[in-house]
């Protein structure tokens, strides 16, 4: 089955771009995603992007996809400290209802 | 707020007792999925439904089950508890399978089994 990886800290400054990188190895993917958890409560979709995109923008927000590698990053610009979260890669396959997830990648952003 | 609501917040319970999990799904959502996450494994699928009828099951045990009823709650009932039971349990709901799956989250259920 689909597997997804990340890292899994990521310290950055505020102000600072921050970078969370993900990989799969599914090469059929047709959804990715990218989901935010704050402390106490449930995943939120912060974004997504389909398999024939290589790069979607979305305010503060940008995701890249490079299918030949199988790696999707988020880049978040002028990270404030309202960003420190757990941030979950997800990867849906062609083949299935179900989007499997990373991990998850903490974001800690310091002044 | 997502929409997605589950009961209750918090659970404390003893090995080899009997919990029951709620989940009411956004409004118009037909499919809700379960999750588990703790912290060595993760977020961990546990089962899907559609419509009321099941979809899609993952890594559940078998002294798990779920099911949705007509007016599409779900509800996941967990038996013969262990200690390794403890974690968060999310429910999730979608609109249509096979649009994309943007799956809306609940808060979640801590489960404590002593």
């Amino acid at each position: 089955g689909e597997d997804v990886e990340q890292s899994l800290f990521l310290s950055v400054r505020e102000g600072d771009s921050s970078v969370i990188n993900c990989t799969y190895t599914d090469s059929s993917s047709t959804y990715l995603y990218w989901y935010k958890q704050e402390p106490g409560a449930g995943l939120q979709l912060l974004t997504y992007i389909f398999s024939n995109m290589d790069m979607k923008q979305d305010q503060r927000l940008t995701v890249l996809l490079n299918k030949k590698d199988k790696h999707l990053s988020l880049r978040i610009a002028d990270t404030q400290t309202g960003d420190s979260a757990i941030y979950f890669c997800a990867v849906k396959s062609g083949g299935s209802y179900i989007p499997t997830f990373g991990r998850g990648t903490s974001l800690i952003v310091h002044p | 707020d997502s929409g997605v609501t589950q009961t209750p917040k918090h659970l404390i319970t003893a090995t080899g007792q009997r919990v029951t999990l709620r989940c009411s799904p956004r409004s118009g959502d037909l499919s809700v999925y379960w999750y588990q996450q703790s912290l060595d494994q993760g977020l961990q699928f546990l089962i899907q439904y559609y419509n009321g009828e099941e979809r899609a099951k993952g890594n559940i045990l078998e002294r798990f089950s779920a099911q949705q009823f007509p007016d599409l709650h779900s509800e996941l009932n967990l038996s013969s508890l262990e200690l390794g039971d403890s974690a968060l349990y999310f429910c999730a709901s979608s609109v249509d399978p096979g649009q994309g799956e943007k799956l809306f989250f609940g808060s979640g259920t801590q489960l404590s089994v002593l």
